[in-house]
């Protein structure tokens, strides 16, 4: 089955630099990669996802990018502000007719103002 | 759109009671999710059903853990007999899955404290 690695395990970054979060899947059947930020005492929410025929995606701050021959996903995040710290999870999608995600372990992010 | 509904938002019982937790997905989605959150084991997947049926429980830790859907709109997740490590945020999250937009919706999560 699917497993998802997700690296690092925290990270602190200054406000205003930029923040990079890893994940590595297994499945090469793998198509869908969402990634969500809880924070605390608060549900997981989606803030972005890929899917398998794009390379990169962008919302404002925030971009993924997807390389399928390497099977790793990771998000960015410029120019940090307080308010971005939290824990991401990002989480991978199979093919097939299960709609499950595998989560990865999640990175907590410190943004110091 | 009310976004998934879950009961209770905290609950505090004593080893050996029978817990319910409940869940109502969004209107129109058609399947349902069941997590745990602890600080050791991350985020796990328990159950899911689609349509109404149970497709994948290999999550379920053990069988004092069960679930059910008995319509679309209605999910339950029991423990019985609760032992202090079943301790976490259960959270039920529900998608409208077998589309191009099968993005999964968490609930609050219920606050589950076995003494």
């Amino acid at each position: 089955g699917e497993n998802v690695e997700q690296h690092p395990s925290t990270l602190s970054v200054q406000e205003g630099d930029s923040a990079v979060i890893k994940c590595t899947y297994s499945d090469s059947a793998s198509n869908y990669f969402p990634w969500y930020k809880q924070e605390l005492g608060k549900r997981p929410q989606l803030i972005i996802d890929i899917r398998s025929n794009v390379g990169e995606k962008k919302d404002q701050r925030i971009a993924v990018t997807l390389n399928k021959t390497a099977k790793h996903f990771s998000l960015h995040i410029t120019e940090t502000q307080p308010e971005d710290s939290a824990v991401y999870f990002c989480a991978a999608q199979g093919r097939d007719s299960s709609y499950k995600l595998i989560f990865g372990s999640g990175t907590r992010l410190l943004v110091r103002p | 759109d009310a976004g998934v509904i879950q009961s209770p938002r905290h609950e505090v019982t004593e080893m050996g009671q029978e817990v319910t937790l409940r869940c109502k997905p969004i209107s129109g989605h058609n399947s349902l999710f069941w997590y745990r959150q602890t600080m050791m084991r991350g985020l796990e997947l328990l159950i899911y059903f689609n349509n109404n049926v149970p497709i994948d429980d290999s999550g379920m830790p053990e069988d004092r853990f069960s679930a059910k859907m008995p319509n679309a709109s209605f999910s339950t997740l029991k423990i019985q007999p609760s032992e202090p490590r079943d301790s976490a945020v259960y959270f039920c999250a529900s998608s409208h899955s077998g589309t191009n937009t099968d993005t999964q919706y968490f609930g609050p999560g219920t606050r589950l404290t076995v003494l």
